[in-house]
C-alpha cells in the first residue's frame, strides 16, 4: 500500500543552525507533497507545499526541495530558532486525500 | 483569519457511551476532514465530506460514523466507544484539493 516515511524521529539541532528534515515517499504518481508542523497542544500547521513539476520552492526560511528519481522529499530551516521547535509531518496528495507521514520532532538546542 | 473549532479539547468517556465530536469551520470551505492521530503513526483518515450530506470513508472507518448537515459542522459518532478510541481526534477543512486547515484536536479518553 500507500505509505509516507521519516528517516529519522527525532532531531536535535542547535539554535541558528540549518535543520533538515528528511521524508521518504512510495507513491510515485503523486503530483502534490506538503509539510506541515505541528506545535504541543496544537493542530498541524500548513508551512509549505509543493508540486511534482517542480524540485524546489522556497519560503520565508524554509525550502522544500523534491528528488523524484529516488522518491525523496526534505525541508529544510535556515537559522533555526526556538519557536521551530515542533513535530514535522510531510504528506502526499493522492486521490484527493493526503497520506501522512509519522512525524519528526525537531528539538532546539541553546 | 481561517478558524476550525472543535467542541471540546478534552473528553473522558466510559467503555459502551456513544460520543459526539463536533467540528466547525468559518471559511465556507467544501471540504472536511476527521482524523485520528496517534504517536508514531500519523495522521489516519476516518472519514471525509465533499459536501453537504456527502460522507466517504477514509483508511479507519470502523467504529465511526459522521454527519454533515450543514456546510460549517461536520460530525464524528463513536456508536460505543471503547479503549482502542482512545486517541487525538483532529479535525480540518479545506478549499483547494489538498491544503488543509486544523482545528486544536480533542484528546479523548475511553476508560
Amino acid at each position: 500500500g500507500e505509505s509516507v516515511g521519516l528517516h529519522l524521529p527525532t532531531l536535535s539541532v542547535q539554535e541558528g543552525d540549518n535543520s533538515i528534515i528528511n521524508c521518504a515517499y512510495s507513491n510515485s504518481a503523486s503530483d502534490y507533497f506538503i509539510w506541515y508542523k505541528q506545535e504541543s497542544g496544537k493542530g498541524p500547521q500548513f508551512i509549505i507545499d509543493i508540486r511534482s513539476n517542480m524540485d524546489k520552492r522556497q519560503g520565508q526560511r524554509v525550502t522544500v526541495l523534491l528528488n523524484k528519481t529516488v522518491k525523496h522529499l526534505s525541508l529544510q530551516i535556515a537559522a533555526t530558532q526556538p519557536g521551530d521547535s515542533a513535530v514535522y509531518f510531510c504528506a502526499q496528495g493522492s486521490n484527493y486525500q493526503l497520506i501522512w507521514g509519522a512525524g519528526t520532532k525537531l528539538i532546539i538546542k541553546p | 483569519d481561517v478558524k476550525v473549532t472543535q467542541s471540546s479539547r478534552y473528553l473522558v468517556k466510559r467503555t459502551g457511551e456513544k460520543v459526539f465530536l463536533e467540528c466547525v469551520q468559518d471559511m465556507d470551505h467544501e471540504n472536511m476532514f476527521w482524523y485520528r492521530q496517534d504517536p508514531g503513526l500519523g495522521l489516519r483518515l476516518i472519514y471525509f465530506s465533499y459536501d453537504v450530506k456527502m460522507k466517504e470513508k477514509g483508511d479507519i472507518p470502523e467504529g465511526y460514523s459522521v454527519s454533515r448537515e450543514k456546510k460549517e459542522r461536520f460530525s464524528l459518532i463513536l456508536e460505543s466507544a471503547s479503549t482502542n478510541q482512545t486517541s487525538m481526534y483532529l479535525c480540518a477543512s479545506s478549499f483547494s484539493q489538498y491544503e488543509q486547515f486544523f482545528g486544536p484536536g480533542t484528546r479523548l479518553t475511553v476508560l
